[in-house]
């Protein structure tokens, strides 16, 4: 079936540098796309949305970027700090579902 | 920001014993929860989605005997693990959506160790 995924599923930064962490998504009918943060132990943690007509949102340090033609959506968090390492997990909605699919997860270390 | 507060955010049960989680939406009145498994590195699988005052919807593959879903009120939904085995050890995690709109609000999660 379609699916959500992640290419990479750690990412090992230093402190201060930028980070990018994508997803490709399969299914062409998504609409609605979110990114979650979620820290051991806990539940996610909304980041950033972008609906399927937008191409680029930005919110406090961070960046969406989505390209439709591609089917790809990366999430950039500038500055990172390690309050910022967690498992990172893209989100698609589509048909007017208020359901997300999440993907696979990407675990973000990012080291002092 | 609206707050879902699950309880226990940690149990240990004995097999074949059952065990209730509840999800609660703090300040805000939830037509519709959802419940997540999400084993240990993975991503997280819906369970199910439950409707205030009506049977819930379960996903292809889970079992609705084994995972009793009740929401009997705005704010409430339990979910009960019914004759718990050592795979059934997880995280649950709830989420609840706020009326009318598209907005979905998660839980802390509840880790689920059966011995």
């Amino acid at each position: 079936g379609e699916s959500v995924g992640l290419h990479l599923p750690t990412l090992s930064v230093q402190e201060g540098d930028n980070s990018i962490i994508n997803c490709a998504y399969s299914n062409s009918a998504s609409d609605y796309f979110i990114w979650y943060k979620q820290e051991s132990g806990k539940g996610p943690q909304f980041i950033i949305d972008i609906r399927s007509n937008m191409d680029k949102r930005q919110g406090q340090r961070v960046t969406v970027l989505l390209n439709k033609t591609v089917k790809h959506l990366s999430l950039q968090i500038a500055a990172t700090q390690p309050g910022d390492s967690a498992v990172y997990f893209c989100a698609e909605r589509s048909g007017g579902s208020y359901i997300p699919t999440f993907g696979r997860g990407t675990s973000l270390i990012v080291h002092p | 920001g609206a707050v879902v507060s699950q309880h226990p955010s940690w149990v240990i049960c004995k097999s074949g014993t059952s065990v209730k989680i509840e999800c609660r939406s703090l300040d805000f009145q939830a037509t519709t929860m959802f419940w997540y498994r999400q084993f240990p590195k993975q991503s997280l699988m819906l369970m199910a989605t439950s409707n205030e005052g009506s049977k819930a919807t379960y996903e292809q593959g889970v079992e609705k005997d084994k995972f009793l879903i009740n929401h009997a009120s705005l704010t409430l939904s339990t979910l009960t693990v019914t004759s718990a085995h050592p795979e059934d050890s997880s995280f649950y995690i709830c989420s609840a959506k706020r009326g009318q709109g598209n907005t979905i609000y998660f839980g802390e999660g509840s880790w689920l160790t059966v011995v």
